[in-house]
């Protein structure tokens, strides 16, 4: 288990913006050969994949929320962001982050975001 | 976008016993299935890879099988710390999908 992060605000208002960070701890985020992924989940019900990262800069979104969707890298604070544009009350939910590009070996223990004015 | 169906919904089963969960995928996901465990306040943790490698560590009572669009996994005799609900998810096709779940209780 690679220990993972994350951190942000918790409430955000509508049409804003969201901004998460995941700290990633136990080795380098651009050591090994892993993606890292983002997932969120609303209260009781299931999961949602948002996107991932490779070290290199290589992106995949859901293409559900890639027009409101950028994830980054920073490999000097071992670091990966999430950040999503417009956000509605839809995008309540607890965000995860994870370790994997397939499935997901190690995750974060999820930040709750609430969005409402 | 492949659809993971998961039943049933809620199995309700008595600590010892056997316990076979479901996974129906839209389109063939070539054995690139994961199963996964979440608990109440939780992160989900992996339990299975690959439709049928468990990962490390993981009790040898939770087995994963199945091909093409169908999958199981199987509890072969619950303990109490196995109540909680499973997730399966594909990693063959974008975007990466999870089923709804199937949650284990006492019966």
């Amino acid at each position: 288990q690679v220990p993972l992060q994350e951190s942000g605000p918790g409430l955000v208002k509508p049409s804003q913006t969201l901004s998460l960070t995941c700290s990633v701890s136990g080795g380098s985020i651009s050591s090994g050969s892993y993606y890292w992924s983002w997932i969120r989940q609303p209260a009781g019900k299931g999961l949602e994949w948002i996107g991932r990262i490779y070290p290199n800069g290589n992106i995949n979104y859901n293409p559900s929320l890639e027009s409101r969707v950028t994830i980054s890298v920073d490999t000097s604070k071992n670091q990966f962001s999430l950040t999503l544009r417009s956000v509605t009350a839809a995008d309540t939910a607890v965000y995860y982050c994870a370790r994997g590009g397939g499935y997901y070996s190690s995750w974060g223990q999820g930040t709750l975001v609430t969005v409402s004015s | 976008e492949i659809v993971m169906t998961q039943s049933p919904a809620t199995l309700s089963v008595s600590p010892g016993e056997r316990a076979t969960l479901s996974c129906r995928a839209s389109q063939s996901v070539n054995s690139n299935l994961a199963w996964y465990q979440q608990k109440p306040g939780q992160a989900p943790r992996v339990l299975i890879y690959g439709a049928s490698t468990r990962a490390s560590g993981l009790p040898a009572r939770f087995s994963g099988s199945g091909s093409g669009t169908e999958y199981t996994l199987t509890i072969s005799s619950l303990q109490s710390e196995d109540f909680a609900v499973y997730y399966c998810q594909q990693y063959n096709n974008w975007p990466r999908t999870f089923g709804q779940g199937t949650k284990v209780e006492i019966k």
